[in-house]
């Protein structure tokens, strides 16, 4: 596609229950992000991809979190046994910067998934 | 590691100026802006690069200032296209992260 995207738009769920979260990159986007906005809030940065190295997960702010990425292609935010402070949308981007020279640098940001925790 | 955004609001009339400031209490060796709508995604201003120049950007410029780890994103006659939320970004050690700080929120009045 044109764009990053994300699905679902929206989920609400349970307390307790799990959920995934879909991210697809720009095609030929090496470096992917996956970021948390809780409401009026800031960007809150989770996870970051790049290609097929170890991903950065020091964001992710519990082991009820992960994600996965299967080369450079479709991304996965599974979060476990959800809690209501998980309420928020996540954000998910995508980069060449790293291909294309730094002054490249641009993040291309999907609409994100806005998670509703009851 | 977050970069602290000053102000957290501000309020302007069309036509108007603004300065909006990015810090760090380490070393960076990029800045990056972006501007988000409510309900939108948030989209690319500019880059700043270690070394580098100012950028600009039609009415909208910014600089980077090494040894003091900041930057500022000036917004010149400000339109009312221009209100939403301004993040900075920056990254350390060429590592590809990039941390955003909380925010500065514009309205730019009629």
């Amino acid at each position: 596609g044109a764009g990053v995207s994300q699905s679902p738009s929206n989920k609400v769920t349970e307390k307790g229950k799990d959920v995934e979260l879909r991210c697809d990159p720009i095609s030929g986007h090496t470096a992917l992000y996956w970021y948390r906005q809780r409401l009026g809030q800031g960007l809150e940065f989770l996870i970051y991809f790049q290609g097929n190295s170890a991903p950065d997960k020091s964001g992710l702010p519990s082991d009820r979190f992960s994600a996965e990425r299967t080369g450079e292609s479709v991304s996965t935010l599974t979060i476990q046994r959800t809690q209501q402070e998980d309420s928020a949308v996540y954000l998910c981007a995508s980069s060449s910067w790293n291909l294309a020279g730094r002054k490249g640098g641009e993040l291309f940001f999907g609409e994100g998934s806005r998670l509703t925790v009851l | 590691q977050q970069p602290v955004q000053s102000p957290q609001a501000v309020i302007l009339r069309e036509g108007e100026d603004a300065v909006i400031n990015c810090s760090s209490s380490k070393a960076l060796y990029s800045v990056h802006w972006y501007r988000q709508k409510h309900g939108e995604a948030p989209v690319f201003l500019m880059i700043l690069l270690k070394g580098g120049e100012q950028k600009g950007h039609e009415k909208i410029s910014a600089s980077f200032n090494e040894k003091k780890q900041q930057s500022s994103l000036y917004l010149t006659a400000s339109q009312l296209s221009y209100s939403g939320t301004y993040f900075c970004g920056t990254e350390r050690d060429s590592s590809y992260k990039l941390i955003f700080g909380s925010g500065t929120r514009l309205l730019v009045r009629p």
